[in-house]
């Protein structure tokens, strides 16, 4: 069936470091694909996402390319900030299935 | 536009009793989502419906849970007779459209974590 996989984490960064968390999924039809971040305490916020291949989902400075011959979904961002310590997930929808399917998650940890 | 919205945010049972989580979809969305998130871990789909519908309940526990998106009134998830097992947080998310289609983007609530003594 379908799934994803992440990167696992922890991540620790410096700020203005360079971030890259791997994502790759498995996928029978032709899914979209999210990145979603989780704040300490709270619910699930979608950050950015890409609906066919070679699309690029952009927001806050992060981005990932939809890559159909790598099936990945790379979250990659230039320089990160500490306000971007948080939980990453990435995740796939596909009408195969009524439910999104998730990565287990990647704890990133930004320090000044 | 409001968003998702659950209540409450923070749910104490002891064990036996029974819970009852509420999502209220954002405005406009008729497809609702539980998942559940144990510590650490990512989220695990549990049920997945439409008004006075259960489309698909292939994740939810086979006893002790039930859910219902009324045709009027917020969507529930109820467990019965709580266990330790069951603290958890747990995020309903809606939709517009269900998957496959354009506007298939599920947002999140807050979610309700449920802590069980």
């Amino acid at each position: 069936g379908d799934s994803v996989t992440q990167m696992e984490g922890p991540v620790t960064l410096s700020e203005e470091a360079f971030l890259t968390i791997n994502c790759t999924y498995t996928a029978t039809g032709y899914p979209s694909l999210f990145w979603y971040v989780q704040y300490p305490g709270e619910g699930l916020q979608l950050l950015l996402k890409a609906t066919k291949a070679d699309d690029k989902g952009s927001n806050k400075g992060f981005e990932a390319t939809y890559r159909k011959e790598t099936t990945s979904f790379h979250l990659e961002k230039g320089s990160v900030q500490v306000s971007d310590s948080a939980v990453y997930f990435c995740a796939l929808s596909d009408s195969n299935n009524n439910d999104m399917r998730f990565g287990a998650g990647t704890r990133l940890t930004v320090k000044p | 536009n409001a968003g998702v919205m659950q209540n409450p945010r923070h749910l104490v049972r002891r064990r036996g009793q029974e819970a009852r989580l509420r999502c209220s979809p954002m405005k406009g969305h008729s497809h609702v989502y539980w998942y559940r998130q144990l510590p650490e871990e990512g989220l695990k789909f549990m049920v997945y419906l439409q008004k006075e519908n259960i489309i698909d309940e292939s994740g939810m526990p086979k006893e002790r849970f039930s859910a219902e998106f009324p045709k009027e009134g917020p969507s529930i998830l109820r467990i019965q007779q709580v266990v330790r097992g069951d603290s958890a947080a747990y995020f309903c998310a809606s939709s517009q459209a269900r998957q496959g289609g354009g506007t298939d983007t599920q947002y999140f609530g807050p979610g309700t974590r449920l802590t069980v003594l």
